[in-house]
């Protein structure tokens, strides 16, 4: 079985400074992970995406994530929020003998302070 | 631009009226897929087409059903709207069913019932 787990399910930062979200993955295969960005309202918007090769992955908008298999993370940083980072960011895995189906993480609510 | 497009994007029901939403998409990809979302909460997913073939998961409600009559376009009817079934439904489409594929999403319908 395959799962992701986000670790926050609210973090709070000020314009300017780091983002840090947390995502930690369960899979007894090579997972390949996606990180999603939804605003209010909207559907969910691809940031970016690890399948192989390169284990640091940049995405849009300033944002990037690095795979480390050996602490099962893919944690998705940004080095200075901007107020239109506000929004919901998912983390997802792609799951074996499915389809394509993901199984996503419960999700993180980005709030950024002026 | 190539596209995933949800019409309507808010939807008003009463209990027990069906109602239909309505997903449509010009990239032209095999696997269409409808989400349903509720506040604060990830995606699940309730059912998707590969191609004509209908995967339905296996615990969807049997009051939601849907239909693709063609590879542009795909519906999801709920026959007897209950107030549990208020929230934001998405719809996603992706080329095939490789894991490495990127989902992408509508922006959603988001159905209110009274």
């Amino acid at each position: 079985a395959q799962s992701v787990t986000q670790l926050g399910s609210h973090v709070s930062v000020s314009e300017g400074a780091l983002v840090l979200l947390r995502c930690n993955y369960s899979s007894s295969v090579p997972p390949y992970l996606f990180w999603y960005v939804q605003y209010p309202n909207q559907g969910l918007q691809l940031l970016l995406k690890y399948t192989t090769g390169a284990t640091l992955v940049k995405g849009i908008n300033g944002f990037e994530a690095e795979f480390k298999k050996s602490e099962t993370s893919f944690h998705l940083t940004k080095p200075s929020a901007h107020m239109s980072d506000a929004a919901e960011y998912f983390c997802a895995v792609s799951l074996t003998d499915s389809w394509g189906k993901l199984q996503f993480g419960a999700g993180t609510q980005v709030v950024v302070t002026p | 631009d190539a596209m995933v497009i949800q019409n309507p994007r808010y939807q008003v029901t009463q209990f027990g009226k069906p109602v239909t939403l309505s997903c449509s998409q010009t990239l032209n990809h095999n696997v269409m897929y409808w989400y349903q979302q509720k506040s604060s909460q990830a995606p699940k997913l309730l059912f998707h087409y590969y191609d004509k073939d209908f995967n339905n998961e296996a615990d969807t409600p049997d009051n939601f059903q849907s239909r693709r009559p063609n590879t542009s376009f795909c519906f999801l009817d709920i026959r007897s709207p209950g107030l549990g079934d208020a929230a934001m439904y998405l719809c996603a489409t992706r080329q095939n069913t490789l894991r490495t594929d990127t989902q992408y999403f509508g922006p959603g319908t988001r159905l209110t019932v009274l």
